[in-house]
């Protein structure tokens, strides 16, 4: 099955700073990579997600890479901002494999003001 | 969007007894639901497949006659742990939707087994 790590486990950055979240998955296969904040004591909540057929997305503050090759993908924050404080997770779907979302281990993100 | 409801939010039971949490999707079919337990600080792991009116497909590993799962309607899958001990207690989280780009979480269901 897929494996997929999730660096740093824990990443603090002051405000108004980047932030980055690196990703690496095993399934070569794998073809959808979402990132998801989770609050405490609430359900992940999508907020970009890439196919492998595109090398980055942007959204806002909010940009993710992908590099097949290399079977990595990046979540970039720019402009913390303090509501940034969450604990981030990265994922890797094989699509046609009834759709399992295989986690990475979180990173939980603090935005010092 | 799209959104999922889960019940009960927070559940305490006592060692031995069964617990059935629901989740339902509030404004789309869902013939494919996902259950997956969260322990503190850690990740999601997924358990099982919830499928629309066929049996759940369970993760290697997960006790399929200690966590039943009913999909018995297309907005509603239901979690029963049942004979509940204290190694059970987590936060329970389940996701439904279409497409890969639709899966939506609830609000996940925190239990704890005295």
């Amino acid at each position: 099955g897929e494996n997929v790590e999730q660096h740093p486990s824990t990443l603090s950055v002051q405000e108004g700073d980047s932030a980055v979240i690196k990703c690496t998955y095993s399934d070569s296969a794998s073809n959808y990579f979402p990132w998801y904040k989770q609050e405490l004591g609430k359900g992940p909540q999508l907020i970009i997600d890439i196919r492998s057929n595109v090398g980055e997305k942007k959204d806002q503050r909010i940009a993710v890479t992908l590099n097949k090759t290399a079977k990595h993908f990046s979540l970039h924050i720019t402009e913390t901002q303090p509501e940034d404080s969450a604990v981030y997770f990265c994922a890797a779907i094989r699509e046609r494999l009834g759709n399992q979302f295989y986690f990475g281990t979180g990173t939980s993100l603090t935005v010092i003001p | 969007g799209a959104v999922v409801s889960q019940h009960p939010s927070w559940v305490i039971c006592k060692s031995g007894t069964s617990v059935k949490i629901e989740c339902r999707s509030l404004d789309f079919q869902a013939t494919t639901m996902f259950w997956y337990r969260q322990f503190p600080k850690q990740s999601l792991m997924l358990m099982a497949t919830s499928n629309e009116g066929s049996k759940a497909t369970y993760e290697q590993g997960v006790e399929k006659d200690k966590f039943l799962i009913n999909h018995a309607s297309l907005t509603l899958s239901t979690l029963t742990v049942t004979s509940a001990h204290p190694e059970d207690s987590s936060f329970y989280i389940c996701s439904g939707g279409g497409a890969i780009e639709t899966q939506y979480f609830g609000p996940g269901t925190r239990l704890l087994v005295l």
